[in-house]
């Protein structure tokens, strides 16, 4: 069953704290996306990777960090410099040819 | 500075009717548009994709319309159901980016 996988569906965090984010796929992608979605807004862009070992930033990195190192997953860990982590984070992926996106679940984050 | 605007946050339709969701663009000039379904507390689902040189796509009873000189797309569900409450996200592609930019939805309810 091909697909893409986040969890833990719901985290908590006490203030200060880093947290990271999982983020699977078996659908053979190259490309994988994280977004961030608060009440009544769209998504924004966190971060993206077209390829293994690498990744660029999205519109609002400042507070996160990603890594890249196998195909299949691409973990956010939510750092203490992000000011206001509450939210719902989604991640995603695409093949190169046909952009259409594959999203997860998605993890509801909640700073205590 | 570029924008995305959903015509309205909520929709009120009869079943049966036809429903029609807007999404405006400004200082974009998108190689493509697309149309997600997000549930709540889901990943968004992708239900269209419409190329710049396309004025309309169908899919079942989905249709969207390009039109670049207004810069707008509409997306029409036919015969809506009940079923067919959900939020409605556009997102567009620029150029030779590889990130799509999501608009922030319209929530659909189709009352019985």
């Amino acid at each position: 069953d091909g697909g893409i996988t986040q969890s833990p569906k719901y985290l908590f965090r006490k203030e200060g704290q880093n947290v990271t984010l999982s983020c699977e796929q078996n659908l053979n992608h190259d490309a994988m996306y994280w977004y961030r979605q608060d009440p009544g807004q769209g998504l924004r862009l966190i971060y993206y990777s077209q390829i293994v070992n690498d990744f660029q930033k999205g519109d609002i990195a400042e507070g996160y960090s990603v890594s890249r190192e196998k195909k299949e997953s691409f973990p956010l860990t939510v750092t203490s410099a992000q000011k206001n982590p509450t939210a719902f984070y989604l991640c995603a992926s695409s093949s190169t040819r046909h952009n259409e996106q594959f999203f997860g679940p998605g993890t509801r984050l909640t700073v205590l | 500075s570029q924008k995305i605007e959903q015509n309205s946050e909520a929709l009120n339709i009869q079943e049966g009717k036809t429903a029609t969701l807007t999404c405006n663009y400004t200082n974009y000039s998108p190689a493509y548009l697309q149309w997600y379904r997000q549930d709540p507390g889901r990943g968004p689902v992708f239900l269209l994709l419409i190329r710049e040189n396309e004025k309309e796509k169908r899919k079942e009873r989905l249709k969207v319309t390009f039109d670049t000189t207004l810069k707008q797309s509409l997306f029409h569900i036919t015969a809506s159901q009940p079923a067919d409450s959900a939020t409605y996200l556009c997102a567009l592609r620029a150029g030779s980016a590889r990130q799509l930019t999501f608009g922030s939805g319209t929530q659909l309810t189709v009352l019985p």
